[in-house]
């Protein structure tokens, strides 16, 4: 089946610009992550949801970055204003959750890698 | 707070050797799961592995194989019979399961080249 799919692959901003970064997860994955992966460094995360609800944001860098997924499937993750520090891999992925204390593997878009000059 | 440490920044190795990938986890949680991932050159994040914190046996799958150690907090990885297809960065990551958000907490991985 398909997998994780993310758009653009590649994005290049000037600084101050926004960005839309998009994310199709697998069919039917209640759960979705938004991670950032400088260079030479592993993800980190920066939000969740859980269908339409976001649940953990708090590894959002600044309120400059804002993520929603409304209809509890495609997620979009926005930046306004982008600073050369944003330059990174945004990587989405996306799992079943299933009751409690249970902790699926999460399966990870190509990402997109974002330039900022 | 959960901390995910991968020593070995880089290691390099001739085809057939094998190869250990170490990985120390911190975390005040009973219960908690351990991932690796690989990720090649093409940068996308293949998952190969989770274990939970109630499960200590060790697991094979054909060349690939995990030792998890609860006493030294250790999930290290061994490729045997190492092939130039396993070059790639390869990622321990830690979730813990107490909530319902299981983001996962990576190490900054190992870049693994695996020469002809």
């Amino acid at each position: 089946g398909a997998g994780v799919s993310q758009s653009p692959r590649y994005k290049v901003a000037k600084r101050g610009q926004d960005v839309a970064l998009r994310c199709d997860p697998i069919s039917g994955h209640v759960s979705l992550f938004w991670y950032q992966q400088a260079l030479g460094q592993g993800p980190e995360f920066l939000t969740y949801f859980q269908n339409e609800a976001q649940l953990d944001k708090s590894g959002l860098p600044s309120d400059r970055f804002f993520a929603e997924r409304p209809e509890g499937s495609v997620s979009t993750l926005k930046i306004q204003r982008t600073q050369q520090e944003d330059s990174a891999v945004y990587l989405c992925a996306s799992s079943w959750m299933k009751g409690q204390g249970l902790a699926y593997e999460q399966y990870f878009g190509p990402g997109t890698r974002l330039t900022v000059t | 707070a959960q901390k995910v440490t991968q020593a070995q920044t880089e290691i390099s190795v001739v085809e057939k050797e094998d190869v250990t990938l170490d990985c120390v986890y911190e975390t005040r949680d009973t219960t908690y799961y351990l991932f690796w991932y690989k990720q090649p050159p093409s940068g996308e994040l293949v998952f190969l592995i989770r274990r939970n914190s109630f499960d200590e046996q060790n697991e094979i799958s054909g060349r690939y194989s995990w030792n998890f150690q609860k006493s030294t907090s250790s999930f290290n990885f061994t490729i045997t019979a190492s092939q130039v297809v396993d070059s790639a960065v390869y990622f321990c990551a830690l979730s813990e399961g107490g909530g319902s958000n299981y983001k996962l907490t990576f190490g900054k991985g190992t870049l693994l080249t695996v020469n002809p």
